[in-house]
């Protein structure tokens, strides 16, 4: 299956402080989502991109779609205790019609 | 709207033994998935359905089966349980093979 590498791993940053996160793929995507997930429940959607080159903006998030197509960022800016979690990438090969393909997951902690 | 419904939400198997996570929406999207999430790792693709009477394998198919009687419902069937397939399983759906995917609450399954 596909490998997408998602970095960092785990995040812990001072209430307001600004959060970068990537993932990256060997193959060209066409599409890029971004999730968060809190303990026990299931991912919800923050971010859906669709183009190379897409920026797209969420209130305090922004995710862009990586002209390489291979790769994709998310940011938040001035970090709240409410963004505590884990976010993930999910992508989907311009090969394989159905199916996304998930990264590891970053943590993150914010420390108020 | 309830969105994506599973239950269990919490489920022992002993080894051997046998059970049916169930998965609803009501949402009336064609796709239908189901992902398998263990401890550290992203979800990986169990199964997924584009519609009514068809199914198809993700990346780790291996020990479970699938139907797709109706839209709603998309239930996911282990037969012969073993440890390996302890972890949290997450049912999702899509409107097409593109949009992004819907999450329910994930079913928790230890197996011993």
């Amino acid at each position: 299956g596909q490998q997408l590498n998602q970095s960092p791993q785990s995040m812990f940053i001072q209430e307001g402080e600004d959060v970068s996160m990537n993932c990256t793929s060997s193959s060209i995507f066409n599409t890029w989502l971004w999730y968060k997930q809190d303990p026990g429940e299931g991912p919800v959607l923050l971010i859906a991109l669709y183009k190379a080159g897409e920026l797209t903006s969420n209130g305090r998030l922004t995710a862009q779609f990586g002209i390489t197509r291979k790769d994709s960022f998310l940011n938040i800016s001035a970090s709240i205790p409410s963004d505590v979690g884990i976010y993930f990438c999910a992508g989907q090969p311009a090969n394989t019609g159905n199916q996304f393909y998930f990264g590891t997951g970053t943590s993150l902690t914010v420390i108020p | 709207n309830a969105g994506v419904t599973q239950t269990p939400k919490f489920r022992i198997l002993k080894i051997g033994q046998s059970m049916t996570l169930q998965c609803a929406q009501d949402m009336n999207h064609n796709y239908m998935y189901w992902y398998r999430q263990d401890p550290g790792m992203g979800l990986k693709l169990i199964y997924y359905s584009v519609g009514a009477g068809i199914t198809d394998k993700g990346e780790v198919p291996n020990g479970y089966n699938v139907s797709r009687s109706t839209t709603e419902d998309f239930p996911l069937r282990l037969e012969l349980a073993a440890p390996s397939q302890t972890s949290v399983y997450f049912c999702a759906s899509s409107t097409t093979g593109i949009s992004p995917l819907h999450f329910g609450n994930g079913t928790r399954l230890t197996v011993t």
